[in-house]
């Protein structure tokens, strides 16, 4: 079985600094790991994933993540915060032997407010 | 640019009649789509795989019957809720592998209304 928890539902951070958005998640083999934003009334919006190689992923928006194997996580960050960063934001991940099944597992949703 | 949409992006209709929302690949082949539902600010729930040309692979605990999923090409998913009822309201979302599929990619979603 795999699982992803986002242990923050809510998120505060005023514009220009840094913002982290945690993710940790479990399967039984090698992960993919992905994070997606959700403005209000649209559908998802890819941002990064890791599937192997380099550990720190950059994406759109100026968003990167790091996967940390022994930790298990996969943290959303972003050096300067911006208003318009404010979504919801969800982690998700796939047990990479998942074979055909290929179904997403996604967190509960971290609600980034980003204060001007 | 989006790769995958959905229409209507916003439907209301009366208790007991049935709705049809459609989810098209955008310059893709999808032999796989996945039609999932999300409460107000909670996570998306996976409702069902729907595969090309075959049947659609249901989740545990969602009626097949109720909700009526039909892939009839490598673009175009529907699904159809039957019957619709005021606890049927909710923000329908698909999304589609495209590419070396391990990314999936989602539509922009549709708000279902039932009165």
């Amino acid at each position: 079985a795999q699982s992803v928890a986002q242990p923050e539902d809510q998120v505060n951070v005023a514009e220009g600094n840094p913002l982290t958005v945690k993710c940790t998640y479990s399967v039984s083999g090698n992960p993919y790991l992905f994070w997606y934003v959700q403005y209000p009334n649209r559908g998802l919006q890819f941002l990064l994933k890791y599937i192997t190689g380099d550990n720190l992923v950059k994406g759109s928006y100026g968003f990167e993540a790091e996967f940390n194997k022994s930790q298990t996580s996969f943290h959303l960050k972003k050096p300067s915060a911006l208003v318009s960063d404010s979504a919801l934001y969800f982690c998700a991940v796939r047990d990479r032997a998942s074979g055909s099944a290929r179904q997403l597992t996604f967190g509960s949703g971290t609600q980034l407010t980003v204060l001007p | 640019g989006a790769v995958v949409s959905q229409h209507p992006s916003w439907v209301i209709c009366k208790s007991g009649t049935s709705v049809k929302i459609e989810c098209r690949s955008l310059d893709f082949q999808a032999t796989t789509m996945f039609w999932y539902r999300q409460f107000p600010k909670q996570s998306l729930m996976l409702m069902a795989t729907s595969n090309e040309g075959s049947k659609a692979t249901y989740e545990q605990g969602v009626e097949k019957d109720k909700f009526l999923i039909n892939h009839a090409s490598l673009t175009l998913s529907t699904l159809t809720v039957t019957s619709a009822h005021p606890e049927d309201s909710s923000f329908y979302i698909c999304s589609a592998f495209r590419g070396t599929k391990e990314t999936q990619y989602f539509g922009p979603g549709t708000r279902l209304l039932v009165l």
